[in-house]
C-alpha cells in the first residue's frame, strides 16, 4: 500500500528565511508525486508535480528515490506562502495524501 | 484545468437525516472522486464515482452509508445517509481529466451534524 509521511504538522519560518517541508513516501512501483496547497479560504490546488521539474511560486521539489523523499523547498519565504501543504502520491489509480504541514511565515 | 462547484457549501443537519451533495464540473472529465476531511485531519478517499456503474468504495466506506451517483461525465452526487455527529466533516469532490494524473478539487461542503 502507498503511504505519505509529513513529519511536521506545524512549521513557522521567518520571512526571507529558507523553507523546507519534508515528505517521505512508500510505494512499491514507480511513484508520481505532487505537492498540493490550500491557502486560507481557498480550495485545494496543485502546486507542483515531480515529473515536470518546474518551479512554482519559487518552490521546488526533487524526487529522491534512494531516500524515498520529495521535500518542498523555497530559498526565501514570503508572507503569502502561509498555507497548508499536502504531499501526495499517485498510485493504483488514486491520490493518497499526507497529513499536511501548516506553514506560517512570521513577518 | 477543470473548475468544480459543489452545492451546498455548508449545512447543519439533525442526526438520522440524510444530505445529498452535488458536484458539477465545467468540462467533461474521465474520473470523479469524493473525499472526506475530518476536523484537523488530512483528506481520505471515500470512493471513485464511475459513470454508468456503481461507485468503487475504499476500505471503511460502504454504499449504504454513502450512496454515489454519476449520471454523466460532468456531474456526481454523494449522499451521507442516516447521519451522526461523527459524519461532521468537509466533503470534497475531485476530478481528473484525460491522461493526466493531477486532480482538481471543489471548494468543499462543510457538514455539521447535531
Amino acid at each position: 500500500a502507498q503511504r505519505v509521511t509529513q513529519p511536521e504538522k506545524l512549521l513557522s519560518v521567518f520571512k526571507g528565511a529558507p523553507v523546507e517541508l519534508k515528505c517521505n513516501y512508500s510505494y512499491s512501483g514507480s511513484p508520481e508525486l505532487f505537492w498540493y496547497v490550500q491557502y486560507s479560504r481557498q480550495r485545494l490546488q496543485l502546486l507542483l508535480r515531480h515529473i515536470s521539474r518546474e518551479s512554482i511560486k519559487g518552490f521546488t521539489a526533487d524526487l529522491n528515490k534512494g531516500e524515498t523523499s520529495f521535500h518542498l523547498k523555497k530559498p526565501f519565504a514570503q508572507e503569502e506562502d502561509s498555507a497548508m501543504y499536502y504531499c501526495t502520491i499517485f498510485g493504483n489509480e488514486k491520490l493518497t495524501f499526507g497529513t499536511g504541514t501548516r506553514l506560517t511565515i512570521i513577518p | 484545468s477543470a473548475v468544480i462547484s459543489q452545492k451546498p457549501s455548508r449545512d447543519i443537519c439533525q442526526r438520522g437525516t440524510s444530505l445529498t451533495i452535488q458536484c458539477q464540473v465545467d468540462s467533461q472529465v474521465t474520473m470523479m472522486f469524493w473525499y472526506r476531511q475530518q476536523p484537523g485531519q488530512s483528506l481520505t478517499l471515500i470512493a471513485t464515482a464511475n459513470q454508468g456503474s456503481e461507485a468503487t468504495y475504499e476500505s471503511g466506506f460502504v454504499i449504504d452509508k454513502f450512496p454515489i451517483s454519476r449520471p454523466n461525465l460532468t456531474f456526481s452526487t454523494l449522499t451521507v445517509s442516516n447521519m451522526s455527529p461523527e459524519d461532521s466533516s468537509i466533503y470534497l469532490c475531485s476530478a481528473r481529466q484525460g491522461g493526466y494524473n493531477e486532480q482538481f478539487f471543489g471548494p468543499g461542503t462543510r457538514l455539521t451534524v447535531l
